[in-house]
């Protein structure tokens, strides 16, 4: 499996917006690049994904690399509700698991 | 709707008994896993089931056994409970393919003494 790096953990203000940045050097063509997020005491729930180009949801924007060796899950205007752990994960067509890596530990400061 | 649903929520065990994690989802998915999250740590991948009729080892499975019963549910078994699988096991399916999402259970916090 392709691996993703992640910062351990970054902070940011309420209603300021937040750049989550991913690693994945070793990504292939078909790659899709997905973002979970886990708030505390859940299980994890979706956020976003892409291959190529950017995308938009009501939840974030992804913002892929040309060369799709990183990318960036853009929060628009940070809450309080969006303190967690958010996860960057490479899912391929020939393999049906979805691992985890440890993520980036997000703290929103009021 | 209800989406991925575990039982219990909550188990306490002593070392040496067995017990089943029960998961079940309602969306037709075909691919199902289980996950182990330790505290401050990342989820880890046990078992998962790409397809009703198939399971497969992820990154942990020493010490447990799945069953795909059918399309819905995915169980996990713990023949012989040991402190070390003190943990939150996390259930989740998804559609299989690698453009879609994956929807996860609430959690089974299970402790082992």
């Amino acid at each position: 499996d392709a691996k993703t790096t992640q910062p351990n953990s970054m902070e940011s203000n309420e209603e300021e917006p937040v750049h989550l940045p991913c690693n994945h050097s070793t990504i292939s063509g078909t790659d899709y690049i997905h973002w979970y997020r886990q708030l505390p005491s859940q299980g994890p729930e979706y956020v976003i994904h892409g291959l190529t180009s950017n995308v938009n949801n009501r939840m974030a924007s992804l913002a892929i690399a040309e060369d799709r060796k990183s990318s960036t899950l853009i929060l628009h205007r940070a809450t309080l509700r969006d303190a967690a752990v958010y996860y960057c994960i490479l899912r391929d067509t020939g393999a049906q698991k979805l691992v985890f890596g440890q993520g980036t530990r997000l703290t929103i400061n009021p | 709707n209800a989406g991925v649903t575990q039982t219990p929520k909550f188990q306490v065990l002593k070392t040496g008994q067995s017990m089943t994690l029960q998961c079940a989802q309602d969306m037709n998915h075909n691919s199902m896993y289980w996950y182990r999250q330790d505290p401050g740590m990342g989820l880890r991948l046990i078992y998962y089931s790409a397809s009703e009729g198939t399971t497969d080892k992820g990154e942990v499975p020493n010490g447990y056994n799945v069953s795909r019963l059918n399309k819905r549910e995915f169980s996990l078994r713990l023949e012989s409970a040991a402190p070390s699988q003190t943990s939150v096991y996390f259930c989740a399916s998804s559609a299989g393919l690698m453009n879609t999402e994956a929807f996860f259970g609430q959690g089974t916090r299970l402790t082992v003494v």
